[in-house]
């Protein structure tokens, strides 16, 4: 079983729809983060998360310790919004190395 | 602006050459990660390194070795480039737990 569990792993919608992504893990944490990979292969860091919520424009983070899970929610989607997600976890105990989720890929259609 | 320079986008080389990937970061950042990236299997850690000379194992080391002889500078060596190394290379940087991606080199071995 892997570490990190992403859901869902391919994602289409229409534009303006609220996105969901889910990130599930198994060890302990200090850190999740969630990039963004464009076509091409380009990753953006979008959130580093050790609890609560965090808000950016359009995304929101949220990260539940407890249940060991985080979601990425995207609001009013946008066709641009369009590229893979990933969810990774720096792992407590002083390693800096992230493990990663296999990403969700999202398409957003005019 | 952290900028991540990785020294080639597209790299095609033949089984059993010696192959050098340079990663450079303009930010002072003591972490360099290597990773690759292969469809179904999401990013995996190679090496990385906390400091110059210092180096450590990541999840998937064999056939890959490492130079950090400046702190801004992080090499990736394939002593014997193999058929099953095609792949996205990415590398980072770090700084208080958050990463920062180079644009990756896609590698092809013939």
């Amino acid at each position: 079983k892997n570490e990190v569990e992403q859901s869902p792993q391919n994602l289409t919608a229409q534009e303006g729809e609220f996105i969901t992504i889910n990130c599930s893990y198994s060890v302990g944490i200090s850190a999740l983060h969630w990039l963004q990979q464009h076509p091409g292969g380009g990753i953006v860091s979008l959130f580093m998360l050790s609890s609560g919520k965090k808000k950016h424009g359009r995304l929101i983070a949220t990260i539940n310790i407890q249940e060991k899970h985080s979601s990425l929610h995207i609001t009013a989607s946008h066709p641009r919004d369009s590229a893979v997600y990933i969810c990774a976890v720096r792992r407590g105990g002083g390693a800096d190395g992230l493990t990663f989720g296999k990403g969700t890929h999202l398409i957003i259609q005019p | 602006d952290v900028k991540v320079t990785q020294s080639s986008r597209y790299l095609v080389k033949r089984t059993g050459e010696k192959v050098f990937l340079e990663c450079v970061q303009d930010m002072d950042h003591e972490n360099m990660f290597w990773y690759r990236q292969d469809p179904g299997l999401g990013l995996r850690l190679i090496y990385f390194s906390y400091d110059v000379k210092m180096k450590e194992k990541g999840d998937i080391p064999e056939g890959y070795s490492v130079s950090r002889e400046k702190k801004e500078r992080f090499s990736l060596i394939l002593e014997s480039a193999s058929t099953n190394q095609t792949s996205m290379y990415l590398c980072a940087s770090s700084l208080a737990g958050r990463g920062f991606f180079g644009p990756g080199t896609r590698l092809t071995v013939l």
